[in-house]
């Protein structure tokens, strides 16, 4: 089975510019959380998806959105990037029996100049 | 709030060592806890869990015991290997998939 898709996995934009991030979750699982982690640093919660309705948000500005589809899939969006948004973004999937365990994709690298 | 807070890196030991990596929370509530393990050019992963107080997660030889008195939940082996360099994270959960990290501990085993 495939397990957590993200795409693109490499990306470089300019300041003010507008990036939008995909991922695809494991098969059966209908909770997505994106995550945002800064080099040296550990991962810091941004959103929580599950069923299309949002369950969680993190300290992270109003340029920052994100959204589910009907197929789990989901899209997080950065508008007017700055460069301190450059960071690894993850993207993690569960099936929310509140086992706790998160599968997490491998990220997409975003590089703002 | 609930943070995270474990022992800075790098840790570097020899093949064979004992690693204790520490974590301490600070949390409302009872969170479950968590270690992952992110290798080189690989994804973060879960390798150990525990939901209750006195609960011990273990995993490859990987051991965690939640305690709630001193709010720490450790991470132990008693033999390291090369394969476990990585970067290892403490991690709670206050709510459904809102998982807090703390900020990395990266190890290198030398044979």
């Amino acid at each position: 089975d495939a397990g957590v898709t993200q795409s693109p996995t490499h990306l470089i934009k300019t300041r003010g510019q507008h990036v939008t991030l995909r991922c695809s979750p494991i098969s059966g699982h209908k909770s997505v959380s994106w995550y945002q982690q800064v080099l040296g640093q550990g991962p810091q919660f941004i959103f929580q998806y599950y069923e299309k309705e949002e369950r969680g948000r993190g300290n992270f500005p109003d340029r920052f959105s994100a959204r589910q589809f009907p197929n789990y899939s989901s899209e997080l969006n950065v508008n007017a990037l700055l460069l301190g948004d450059s960071a690894l973004y993850l993207c993690a999937s569960s099936d929310q029996r509140g086992l706790g365990e998160l599968f997490f994709g491998e990220g997409s690298r975003l590089t703002v100049l | 709030g609930n943070s995270v807070t474990q022992m800075e890196g790098p840790v570097t030991l020899s093949e064979e060592a004992f690693l204790t990596i520490n974590c301490t929370y600070t949390a409302t509530g009872y969170p479950s806890l968590f270690w992952y393990v992110q290798y080189p050019g690989e994804g973060l992963q879960l390798l150990l869990k525990a939901t209750k107080a006195d609960d011990k997660g273990s995993n490859k030889g990987f051991e965690a015991t939640y305690r709630k008195e001193t709010t720490s939940f450790h991470l132990e082996k008693g033999s390291v290997q090369v394969s476990d360099s990585a970067v290892y994270f403490c991690a709670l959960e206050t709510s459904y998939d809102k998982v807090i990290f703390g900020p990395g501990t990266s190890l290198s085993v030398i044979p």
